[in-house]
């Protein structure tokens, strides 16, 4: 079935540095992949998306990277700062369009 | 452009009442969808509709979950009767309808079942 998986569980940093979230899907027709941001008790947010026939996608301090062969992507923050910290899910769409979500990353940036 | 707007944002309920909520996607959009997230992991799928039909609703528990999108606008979702298993956020989302575009959801409402 579809299906997708997602590590770490849990992730902390030091401010400035770099984090790392990493993301497997399991239906090759997938051609979609959003990262969610999600603040306690708030709507999850769209922060940044690749399509497939890209392998790489830049949004100032975020990056998505997309491995189709291995059926991995993942999202990169650099220069990490407090105001990141919140829960990130990484989804991939599935027959018609839904959204397959990940278990999720609780990301925590420490001052 | 005005978000996803859904209410109530918070409900609590005992078992075996039933509850209602309601969504109003972003103008113009013609899929809408419901996800259930239970706390500590990611939104799952629902129901899926596309203007005022129905996509996808293979994960939708049918002896007790009822929605419906009369007009192709605004959504409700049903349940009843409530199982303890139901506490969770009721998230719904909107996207243009093409292929692919991005998915803007609503706060969602939080249910707790006593």
């Amino acid at each position: 079935g579809e299906n997708v998986e997602q590590h770490p569980s849990t992730l902390s940093v030091q401010e400035g540095d770099s984090a790392v979230i990493k993301c497997t899907y399991s239906d090759s027709a997938s051609n979609y992949f959003p990262w969610y941001k999600q603040e306690l008790g708030k709507r999850p947010q769209l922060i940044i998306d690749i399509r497939s026939n890209v392998g790489e996608k830049k949004d100032q301090r975020i990056a998505v990277t997309l491995n189709k062969t291995a059926k991995h992507f993942s999202l990169h923050i650099t220069e990490t700062q407090p105001e990141d910290s919140a829960v990130y899910f990484c989804a991939a769409n599935g027959q018609g369009g839904k959204l397959i979500f990940g278990q999720g990353t609780e990301l925590s940036v420490k001052p | 452009e005005a978000g996803v707007a859904q209410s109530p944002r918070y409900k609590i309920i005992e078992k075996r009442q039933s509850v209602a909520f309601w969504c109003n996607p972003i103008s113009g959009h013609a899929t809408l969808y419901w996800y259930q997230q239970i706390l500590g992991q990611g939104p799952k799928l629902l129901i899926q509709f596309q203007n005022n039909g129905v996509v996808d609703d293979s994960q939708l528990p049918k002896d007790r979950f009822s929605a419906e999108r009369l007009k192709g606008v605004d959504s409700t979702l049903k349940i009843q009767p409530a199982k303890l298993e139901d506490s969770a956020v009721y998230l719904c989302a909107s996207s243009s309808g093409t292929a692919n575009q991005p998915q803007h959801f609503g706060d969602g409402t939080r249910l707790s079942i006593l």
